[in-house]
């Protein structure tokens, strides 16, 4: 089944204790990227790649790293997560930026 | 930073009657494509229009875009208690890389 994984599902932690959030796609797609989802301000762009090893920021790159290794994965790193990345994060993949994207489940995160 | 933006932001509506929701855009684009996710799930791609179609239609769903006027609808017709949602534009303004979506416009389908 075609499809977008990421893991884990549901994720506390406290402020300052580093995190990875795995995001993996078995659909061969080039371009994945992440988002956040917050109420009242919709979908934001952390980062995309094009490709492996290529990466660029989105909208709110901030207190985010990401690496792009292998074709199918592209796991998001909070090295010091603070309380303001509380947040929905969704992982999505496509076979170029402006075609259909087909995203993870969603990681919901609560950093106190 | 430019955004679809949809409109209205919420909507309630009986089941069986039809669902309009608007989003306009303001730079040019190479297409507009609208979401559907369910309380706080992924996002499910529902349709594509391209930027030299006009009108577009999947099952009970139909898209219109506008580029002389940046905006673009998805109309839902004969709408079910299953409809209920969030409903996303997204256009391809930057370039090609990247795809920017709207804040969203709740839909609630009442049985």
């Amino acid at each position: 089944e075609a499809q977008v994984t990421q893991n884990p599902r549901y994720l506390i932690t406290v402020t300052g204790k580093k995190l990875t959030v795995t995001c993996s796609q078995n659909m061969n797609h080039e371009y994945m990227s992440w988002y956040r989802q917050d109420p009242g301000l919709g979908l934001r762009q952390i980062y995309y790649s094009m490709n492996v090893e290529v990466t660029d920021k989105g909208d709110v790159p901030e207190g985010y790293k990401v690496s792009r290794k292998e074709k199918r994965n592209f796991p998001l790193i909070l090295e010091s997560p603070s309380p303001n990345q509380t947040s929905l994060y969704f992982c999505a993949s496509s076979h170029k930026p402006q075609e259909t994207q087909y995203f993870g489940p969603g990681t919901r995160l609560l950093v106190l | 930073s430019q955004q679809g933006e949809e409109d209205p932001q919420a909507l309630s509506i009986q089941e069986g009657e039809n669902a309009t929701m608007n989003c306009s855009y303001k730079t040019s684009i190479n297409n507009l494509q609208w979401y559907r996710q369910n309380s706080g799930r992924g996002l499910v791609h529902l349709i594509l229009i391209r930027s030299n179609e006009r009108e577009k239609h999947s099952g009970r769903l139909r898209v219109t875009l506008d580029t002389s006027k940046k905006s673009s609808s998805l109309l839902i017709t004969a709408s079910r208690a299953a409809d209920t949602a969030s409903y996303f534009c997204a256009t391809d303004f930057y370039g090609n890389n990247r795809l920017a979506f709207g804040k969203g416009n709740q839909v609630v389908v009442i049985p």
